[in-house]
Parts: C-alpha cells; structure tokens; sequence
C-alpha cells in the first residue's frame, strides 16, 4: 500500500514570494505517477504539475516547478512569484503506473496544505 | 482538456432517503472512474472504482450496500447513497480516466451532501 504524507497543515507567503510545500511518500513500486493538486475554495479539483518516477528531470509548469527526489521518497512543490489566486488547499497525490507505463487514475491523496497568499 | 461533469451541486435530503450523484464525462469515454469523499478541511478518501459493465471495487471500510455505484455505460457513473443519515453529510467528488490518456484522471466539480 501506498502512503502520502504532507507535513504543513498551513502555510503563508506575500504576493510575489516563493514558497515550497512539503511531500514525501511512501511505495515499493518502481514506476508510479506523483501529482500536486489545488482546491480552491470552489473545491474543483485543479491539477498543477505532475511527475512520472521514471523521469529524472523535475517537471516545471510556469511558476510552479517541483523537487522529485526518487530514493528519499520526496515530492516537493516550489510555487515562485506567488499570486493572490494560488491561495488554495493543495495536495499531493501517488497513482501507480500500469505495465504499459500509463496511470491507474487512482490517486492515493496527501493530508493536504491550506496555503495562504498575503497581500 | 477533458470534462467531468457531476450533478447535482450540492443536494439536501431527509435522513432514511436515497439520494443518486451522477458522473458524466462528456467529451471522452470513461472506462474507470472514481469516488471520493471528503471532510471539510480534510484529504480526499477513495470509496470505490468503478469499471465500465461490471460492478464496483470498493476500499476497504465502504459500505457497498449504503454506497451504490453503477457504471452503465462509458460516459455515466452513479452513486446513490441509500437510507442516509447526518453522517453521511459530506463532499463527494468523482474523477473519470479514459482508457487511452496516460497521465491523470479529470475530476468532476463535487457534490456537496447534507441529510437533515
């Protein structure tokens, strides 16, 4: 079984700051997918940025860009130039990859991180 | 990109009724979709999957009796939650993969449950 775990039930940063949100997991499989997530207060799930475990480089996506760290087991997400709009509720998610490489689709979800942007 | 759609909302009922959320994916054929649920300010918890044409797989603590899932056909997914009572008041939210996409699930905007 897989375990996700997010450190920092809340955190805080100005407008235009930088700020890294925490993950780290736990998984004997070799090949697996790693998703950030925001829920705004809407609550729509919105996908940030995804990683697939096979691939070294770290996948970036405008501001957001994480630290993929395979043996450690870590998973974290920088958010640069923060706005007012990234204040959300953000979660960290594992899916196993099938034999064909693909994803399975289902996630096993982090605690979550309220993240705050200050004006 | 991909659309989810779940109906309704948000949905009131009256302990000891049923209630039915509906998943469509609407530009794509959903082989797998998922239910979650969720508490206010917590992590969503997966309930079930659902395959296309057979019946649901359910984690391990979920009701399958009190949590119907079918999944008819490619596009629809339903969950009814039946004889309700308060503390199933909660957040659900379906997310649907299609078979040949290799990347993520697409989720659906939630359904926001309360039994009074």
């Amino acid at each position: 079984a897989q375990t996700v775990t997010q450190s920092q039930p809340e955190m805080s940063v100005q407008e235009a700051e930088t700020v890294t949100l925490s993950c780290t997991y736990d998984t004997s499989e070799n090949n697996y997918y790693l998703f950030w997530y925001k829920q705004p207060p809407s609550r729509q799930m919105i996908l940030v940025i995804r990683q697939e475990a096979y691939k070294q480089q770290n996948a970036t996506e405008n501001r957001f860009s994480v630290n993929f760290q395979k043996a450690a087991k870590s998973f974290s997400l920088k958010i640069s130039d923060s706005q007012l709009g990234d204040t959300a509720m953000y979660f960290c998610a594992f899916s196993r990859a099938n034999a064909g490489g693909t994803s399975y689709g289902k996630l096993t979800f982090g605690q979550g991180t309220i993240l705050t942007v200050h004006p | 990109g991909a659309v989810v759609s779940q109906h309704p909302s948000w949905v009131i009922c009256k302990s000891g009724t049923s209630v039915k959320i509906e998943c469509r994916s609407l530009d794509f054929q959903a082989t797998t979709m998922f239910w979650y649920r969720q508490f206010p300010k917590q992590s969503l918890m997966l309930m079930a999957t659902s395959n296309e044409g057979s019946k649901a797989t359910y984690e391990q603590g979920v009701e399958k009796d009190k949590f119907l899932i079918n999944h008819a056909s490619l596009t629809l997914s339903t969950l009814t939650v039946t004889s309700a009572h308060p503390e199933d008041s909660s957040f659900y939210i379906c997310s649907a993969r299609e078979g040949m996409r290799n990347t993520e699930a697409f989720f659906g905007q939630g359904t926001r449950l309360t039994v009074v």
